[in-house]
């Protein structure tokens, strides 16, 4: 089983900074199959980044994502009030297809 | 649009059963993989079960596997979770989830989501 480790666990940062959550892998994720998923309270996840890189429809070009192996970022370019949420990585190469445990972006 | 609508939920006693149900819509299900995901109150996503579009593979976390029973509908468009052998454990807002990539399991993220439903394993 691949275990996704994200960090920081809680990350404060005002409207308008640059935001960077990281997602580390026990082992090689096969072929950058690698999702970023936000969840706010009450709601499903939504995709945000797929192929570690390629953000998913309709999501805006300030979310991006990086990485490769075991080592995975996402970048909020600057951050809107409605990016305060959870964040979590998952691989979909393997299974079973493991989440992260997230990394909740809150508003200094 | 997508639609994916979960129901079944509820409160159950340690030990006993209870079959979810997910209604999609939107979407040719016949040809998508579908994967049940439940998350405990305050908790992360844990991944629970997949099936492939044809019903032919299915897969198990290790949390569920021997209690839990996925399976498809394809004239229905419906997906369901048989939940057997319930435990406290198993209490969480199960999700169902669409893999995003035609007739394929793995290598296929999850592009859209349910709203959920709760399940509560409770004396």
């Amino acid at each position: 089983e691949i275990v996704l480790t994200q960090s920081p666990g809680t990350l404060s940062l005002s409207p308008g900074e640059r935001a960077t959550l990281s997602c580390r892998a026990s082992q090689s994720v096969s072929s950058t199959y690698l999702a970023w998923y936000q969840q706010k309270p009450g709601q499903a996840p939504r995709l945000l980044i797929y192929g570690a890189s390629s953000r998913a429809t309709g999501i805006p070009d300030r979310f991006s994502g990086s990485g490769s192996g075991t080592d995975f970022t996402l970048t909020i370019s600057r951050l809107e009030p409605e990016d305060f949420a959870v964040y979590c990585c998952q691989q979909y190469g393997s299974s079973p297809f493991t989440f992260g445990q997230g990394t909740k972006l809150e508003i200094k | 649009q997508v639609q994916l609508v979960e129901s079944g939920g509820g409160v159950v006693q340690p030990g006993r059963s209870l079959r979810l149900s997910c209604a999609a819509s939107g979407f040719t299900f016949s040809s998508y993989g579908m994967h049940w995901v439940r998350q405990a109150p305050g908790k992360g996503l844990e991944w629970v079960a997949v099936i492939s579009y044809d019903g032919s593979n299915k897969y198990y976390g290790d949390s569920v596997k021997g209690r839990f029973t996925i399976s498809r509908d394809n004239s229905k468009n419906t997906l369901y979770l048989q939940m057997n052998s319930l435990r406290a454990e198993d209490t969480a807002v199960y999700y169902c989830a669409k893999a995003d990539k035609v007739l394929m399991v793995y290598a296929s993220c999850f592009d859209y989501w349910g709203q959920g439903t709760l399940v509560t394993v409770s004396s």
